[in-house]
């Protein structure tokens, strides 16, 4: 297996509503990653977990709650989410520094 | 935040023709990625270079890498209407940092 798989492709949620967005890799990668794209834009980076552990948060919003809670498995959960978080959102794995990511294909979110 | 600067923003060329793309950043970096994009959706990996390699070769693609000048380039050659997406470069500057250019929209006619 050597995708990321995210779950749902789309979501729409209200401004008082919680949700999750859930990112699953079996390629044994040690670093799990989410990144926020708005349109035209390139990917921001928002949290990094390096072997289950934060180890980078990029001043992300507290709206914002990561997870991580196995090897293979990442979740980002949302509340009280705004309009302007609409956007991608994009998870990667990676071994090492001596290979590239590998990203999902993003949950595309809609807050409403 | 952002490290990398690309140009140019938009490129078209017509199929056959070679790309080039420029990606400059601000500080010293682990080594350097290039990704594509297709209609905003997941990234691919297409390349990564070291800091202390200058050239790097995959298939149709060429990336030069210069550090006293912060700056790479990608080269495909021979390119394709399949080649049309958005091309990023993304720098590491510490382990696990991985920091996205602005990107270069290269479309390829038929």
């Amino acid at each position: 297996d050597t995708e990321v798989t995210q779950t749902p492709k789309h979501l729409v949620m209200g401004m008082t509503n919680k949700k999750s967005l859930k990112c699953e890799q079996h390629m044994g990668h040690r670093a799990m990653y989410w990144y926020k794209q708005k349109a035209k834009k390139p990917p921001e980076l928002m949290f990094v977990y390096s072997y289950e552990k934060l180890s980078i948060n990029e001043s992300v919003p507290s709206r914002f709650s990561p997870e991580c809670p196995n090897s293979s498995l990442l979740n980002l959960h949302l509340h009280a989410l705004q309009p302007e978080d609409s956007a991608l959102y994009l998870c990667a794995s990676s071994l090492d520094g001596n290979y590239g990511y590998t990203f999902g294909s993003g949950t595309r979110l809609t807050v409403v | 935040s952002q490290q990398g600067e690309e140009d140019p923003q938009a490129l078209s060329i017509q199929e056959g023709e070679n790309a080039t793309m420029n990606c400059s950043y601000k500080t010293s970096i682990n080594n350097l990625q290039w990704y594509r994009q297709n209609s905003g959706r997941g990234l691919v990996h297409l390349i990564l270079i070291r800091s202390n390699e200058r050239e790097k070769h995959s298939g149709r693609l060429r990336v030069t890498l210069d550090t006293s000048k912060k700056s790479s380039s990608l080269l495909i050659t021979a390119s394709r209407a399949a080649d049309t997406a958005s091309y990023f470069c993304a720098t590491e500057m510490n382990t696990d940092k991985l920091i996205f250019g602005t990107g270069t929209r290269l479309q390829v006619f038929p």
